[in-house]
């Protein structure tokens, strides 16, 4: 069975130090790969996607970038942390073929003061 | 693009009761139509989801249907429990693709006992 691990789980960074969240999923091959930040209180925005090694589309401009090493692995980064960017990160992996579903991990917890 | 909207944004009901959460998508070409739920601090858990070449879909307490016509598809939860206590995102596939997702801005549904 397929399993999607996100680390780390909570974060607390000052502004304007660097981030990197890293998503790995394990018993699939080829997945799709999204990266979406949830306010507190609010709904899911998508904020990077990719199909496979190295394709990475962005959704919102913003602060935040995007990197896909390896077909299983995807890494949200940061140069400079901003305040606004505090949120819950979910990481989300979908199958190849035509089904469209998409499962999440269990979610990095950023605080940026 | 897709545009989803979801209704109400906070639902209170009485232990027992029946639930139902609508949502209008606004892009003809969408044919996958999935249900999250979001328990307090954790990762969205996909419950249900229907394609449009059904109307409806059952799975114990908890129903969906779809009207391709009139662009809308519903949420059903009979007999709620206290664990139904959450908040609950539909979702469209956006254009037709079988990888992105466009979701609602979610419903905070109350069951008290």
């Amino acid at each position: 069975s397929q399993t999607i691990h996100q680390w780390p789980a909570t974060l607390v960074q000052p502004v304007g130090s660097p981030l990197s969240l890293e998503c790995t999923v394990e018993g699939t091959s080829n997945p799709n790969l999204y990266w979406y930040r949830q306010a507190a209180g609010r709904g899911l925005q998508l904020l990077f996607y990719s199909v496979g090694i190295g394709q990475i589309s962005s959704e919102v401009p913003q602060n935040l970038s995007a990197s896909r090493p390896q077909d299983r692995q995807f890494i949200l980064s940061s140069k400079k942390l901003l305040l606004s960017d505090s949120g819950f990160y979910l990481c989300a992996w979908g199958p190849r073929t035509s089904t469209n579903e998409q499962f999440f991990g269990p979610g990095t917890r950023l605080t940026v003061l | 693009g897709e545009n989803v909207e979801q209704h109400p944004s906070t639902l209170s009901v009485q232990e027992g009761d029946s639930a139902v959460i609508k949502c209008t998508y606004s892009d003809s070409a969408s044919n996958y139509f999935p249900w999250y739920k979001q328990e307090l601090g954790k990762r969205p858990q996909l419950i249900i989801d229907i394609r449009s070449n059904v109307g409806e879909k059952k799975d114990q307490r908890i129903a969906v249907t779809l009207n391709k016509t009139a662009k809308h598809f519903s949420l059903h939860i009979t007999e709620t429990q206290p664990e139904d206590s959450a908040v609950y995102f539909c979702a469209a596939n956006s254009g037709g693709s079988n990888y992105k997702l466009t979701f609602g801005k979610g419903t905070l549904l109350t069951v008290n006992p």
